[in-house]
């Protein structure tokens, strides 16, 4: 219950296509879904978030939507650009209760761009 | 603002030593988080310091283990090495405040147990 599985595992878009990862969960006591972006070398950077009081949220290119009922939510990358080839995580946390801080992931989609 | 820093980022030890990395959060910030990162298992929770008590704690074994100071600044050791210990050590640093749950993470430590 405490699992956060993201599909696909691997992507492959032309520049200026439209990438979609999904990721599902089961604990309806998460209440905060962020997505990070990870480039060879660094650490996850924090890309968006959202809570499950909305259905979607737009940041620059990067939008998340939220399906409460299907206990999903996706993350769609618009005009997508050959920099944005990284790996993607998907997570969830529960920061009501004492489990603050405890980020649950997904298992990573690698995003190439063709140019 | 400076971000999370990570000390050493590069570790080679061999099996049966201990290990000790360290962490310092974003100015401010009073949580830190250790997140184990490997090709299989991917991204997994160690543990979680605020105000220098463990928080929270993921399924290791007890040969992982933590501390935080009164600075904010971590440090996590692992004694008694095994290969399957090789992994990229993140941590993350948030301010630990409930409803403010954004975590940034450092560049990590990368481990390699011979």
């Amino acid at each position: 219950q405490q699992q956060v599985k993201q599909s696909p595992q691997s992507l492959i878009v032309q520049k200026g296509g439209i990438p979609i990862i999904n990721c599902a969960y089961e604990n309806t006591a998460f209440d905060y879904f962020p997505w990070y972006q990870q480039f060879p070398g660094k650490g996850p950077a924090l890309l968006i978030a959202i809570r499950p009081d909305v259905s979607e949220k737009k940041e620059g290119r990067f939008t998340i939507s939220f399906n409460k009922s299907a206990k999903q939510f996706s993350l769609h990358i618009m005009d997508s650009q050959p920099g944005d080839s990284a790996t993607y995580f998907c997570a969830a946390s529960n920061p009501g209760s004492s489990n603050t801080g405890k980020l649950i992931f997904g298992q990573g989609t690698t995003l190439q761009v063709k140019p | 603002k400076a971000g999370v820093t990570q000390t050493p980022r590069y570790l080679i030890k061999t099996r049966g030593q201990q290990v000790t990395l360290s962490c310092s959060p974003i100015s401010g910030h009073r949580s830190v988080s250790w997140y184990q990162q490997t090709p299989g298992q991917g991204l997994q929770f160690l543990f979680e310091y605020f105000s220098e008590t463990q928080r929270n704690k993921g399924n290791f074994p007890g040969r992982f283990s933590g501390r935080q100071f009164s600075n904010s600044r971590s440090e996590m050791n692992v004694s008694t090495l095994e290969l399957g210990d090789s992994a990229l050590y993140l941590c993350a640093s948030s301010s630990g405040l409930a409803n403010h749950n954004e975590q940034f993470f450092g560049p990590g430590t990368r481990l390699t147990v011979l």
